[in-house]
This record gives structure tokens, C-alpha cells and sequence, in this order.
């Protein structure tokens, strides 16, 4: 595609629900990246993959979270039992290569999720 | 852990003047990328710089990197409209793992 796609834009939760984002990253792209952004803050990183393997989850911050990329393009962020400290836009970003590499990375729009 | 720190965090500029924003990071990088988030939009990769004192130019923006590769810094010359944003700063860890500074928010008044 053009470039990332992520859905839904907004989504508003109350405490307790399970959330899913997808994030479509561009075509081609082996890595994908999920990061949080706090209002104000820079993005923080989540989780990384390679195709589908999740090479590093070191930055999901509780087991309420988890990501999977099953057939190494489409991905899906998902929060089981949201809470209020959840609410903050998660973005996607992909790129040609890998982490390790000075690859620049394409952000999608994030998705806001607001927990009620 | 490493640390990625950018100042200031505010900076308000009127239309044509020039100003700098910083970026420091507690540990020496492999490269540092910035970016530039629009207000309400997604950060949109602007550069990357790779060598010990490296100066890269776009239009009216400098970029440039330290000799140990330990910080950076963003001139943006006769200030526009346009300019209007947050600008982050990333570097990899240790693990590859890019981490940004909190940004710089730039207000631009006309």
C-alpha cells in the first residue's frame, strides 16, 4: 500500500472491555513496530516483529497486552481488560529491513484509545 | 537504561526568527533520526545521521551530530507557519530499539 494504514482511528473503551488494533503495515515491509504515546510524551516502545516472529516484547507493559503478526504482514495489538491508564495513542510504524539496522521507519496515524 | 532527553520542551517563536533545539542521549548512538510530528498527526521521519559530527541540510533545516555521538541538534532558520510541530529525536539502544526523547513543541506565532 502507500503507507500504514491502522484502524479503528479512535476507539473509546469502558474498564474492563478487550480492545483490538490492527495496524497494516507497507507492503513488503518486514519489520513492524507498535509503540505508546502519552499526551505530551515521545512514542514508547512495545513490541517488534520480523515477519511474524515477535523478536521482542520487552516493552508491553503488562500481560494484558499482546501482539501477534501471524502471516508476517497485518498486525494486531490487542488489551484485554482495559484500563484507564491504557488510554493513549498507539501507533505503528514498519520498515524495509530490521531493528538493527539504520532503516527508517514509516509511522501509521495511531489509533486513540480512550478508556472510559 | 539508555535515556534520550531533548530541550527545550517548548519553544515559541515568532514568524522569521531562527532557533535550536537539542537532543542528548546518556549513552553514544550508532545514528540518531528525527522526526517531526504535525499537532494531531503521526511522526514523519525528517532524517538520519550515522558519522561522528555529521551536518545534514534541508531547505531551512540543520541537523547535526556531535563528535561522540552523544547528542544532536536542529536549527530551523526565518521560521514559518508551516514549521508548527513537535520534533523528536530517536536513537537505537543497545538492542536496537529506538527510543525518543519527549520532543520539542514548537509554537509559531505569526
Amino acid at each position: 500500500g502507500a503507507g500504514v494504514s491502522q484502524s479503528p482511528r479512535y476507539k473509546v473503551a469502558k474498564r474492563g472491555q478487550d480492545v483490538a488494533l490492527r495496524c497494516d503495515p507497507i507492503s513488503g515491509h518486514v519489520s513492524l513496530f507498535w509503540y505508546q504515546q502519552a499526551l505530551g510524551q515521545g512514542p514508547e516502545f512495545l513490541t517488534y516483529f520480523q515477519n511474524e516472529a515477535q523478536l521482542d516484547k520487552s516493552g508491553l507493559p503488562s500481560d494484558r497486552f499482546f501482539a501477534e503478526r501471524p502471516e508476517g504482514s497485518v498486525s494486531t495489538l490487542k488489551i484485554q481488560r482495559t484500563q484507564q491508564e491504557d488510554s493513549a495513542v498507539y501507533l505503528c510504524a514498519s520498515s524495509l529491513v530490521g531493528v538493527r539496522s539504520t532503516d527508517t521507519q514509516y509511522f501509521g496515524p495511531g489509533t486513540r484509545l480512550t478508556v472510559l | 537504561g539508555q535515556q534520550v532527553m531533548q530541550i527545550p520542551q517548548y519553544q515559541h517563536v515568532q514568524e522569521g526568527e531562527d532557533f535550536t533545539t537539542y537532543c542528548n542521549s546518556s549513552t553514544t548512538l550508532s545514528n540518531i533520526q528525527w522526526y517531526k510530528q504535525r499537532p494531531g498527526g503521526h511522526p514523519v521521519f525528517l532524517i538520519q545521521l550515522v558519522k561522528s559530527g555529521e551536518v545534514k541540510k534541508q531547505k531551512r533545516l540543520t541537523f547535526q551530530f556531535g563528535e561522540a555521538k552523544k547528542n544532536s541538534s536542529l536549527h530551523i532558520t526565518a521560521t514559518q507557519t508551516t514549521d508548527v510541530g513537535t520534533y523528536f529525536c530517536a536513537g537505537p539502544d543497545s538492542w536496537g530499539k529506538f527510543q525518543f526523547g519527549a520532543g520539542t513543541q514548537v509554537v509559531v506565532t505569526p
